[in-house]
């Protein structure tokens, strides 16, 4: 049973360039889960969907930012204009039902640098 | 609001060395409480969790309690290994929809 998958690994993008970050979750898990990690801070909250809905997106900027997680592939996060301050590692999450409930397993993240 | 605060790093020690890193969190309630460890270049890991007050949780020699007088998750081990170099995370279960409060992690480096 393959882990929580996300891709890229890493990803550069130019200033005002889009970016997607991709998450598989495990298998059997339907909740997914959206952290980004600044250089030198711990995770925040971003966003808690499931198939088909965003169930909260209080940690979500309110401009530029947007995720879905359709019922078929994987979820995504989508950044579009890129700036410098959103270089930082954004993580995916995922939990076969509600994290209070079950473990949440985090994937490898995909590492953002905007130049 | 829900927060939580870790000793600031880094905690450098030598093999064998007793390790403690502190952490308080600031919560309505009693929500459950986790430590998760990040190894360079990976995800995070759960590590122990606890759910309710005086529960111990434990892992690889690895230990925490559930204080809730003193609001408190401190992560112990007797005798750490260089393999236990890593970035600790102590994060608590915030509100009913599983999102994870975390504090601003601990960097432990073990030398031989």
């Amino acid at each position: 049973n393959a882990g929580v998958m996300q891709n890229p690994r890493h990803l550069v993008r130019r200033r005002g360039q889009e970016a997607r970050l991709r998450c598989s979750p495990m298998k059997g898990h339907s909740h997914v889960y959206w952290y980004r990690q600044l250089p030198e801070e711990g995770l925040k909250f971003m966003v808690y969907l499931q198939k088909e809905n965003i169930i909260d997106e209080s940690g979500m900027p309110k401009e530029r930012f947007s995720a879905e997680f359709p019922k078929e592939g994987p979820s995504i996060l989508r950044i579009q204009q890129v700036v410098r301050g959103d270089s930082a590692a954004y993580f995916c999450a995922s939990s076969r039902g509600q994290a209070q409930n079950t473990e949440a397993f985090f994937g490898q993240g995909t590492r953002l640098t905007v130049v | 609001g829900n927060s939580v605060t870790q000793m600031e790093g880094p905690v450098t020690l030598s093999e064998e060395a007793f390790l403690t890193i502190n952490c308080t969190y600031t919560a309505t309630g009693y929500p459950s409480l986790f430590w998760y460890v990040q190894y360079p270049g990976e995800g995070l890991q759960l590590l122990l969790k606890a759910t309710k007050a005086d529960d111990k949780g434990s892992n690889k020699g690895f230990e925490a309690t559930y204080r809730k007088e003193t609001t408190s998750f401190h992560l112990e081990k007797g005798s750490v290994q260089v393999s236990d170099s890593a970035v600790y995370f102590c994060a608590l279960l915030s509100g009913n929809t599983g999102k994870l409060i975390f504090g601003q992690g601990t960097t432990l480096q073990v030398k031989p």
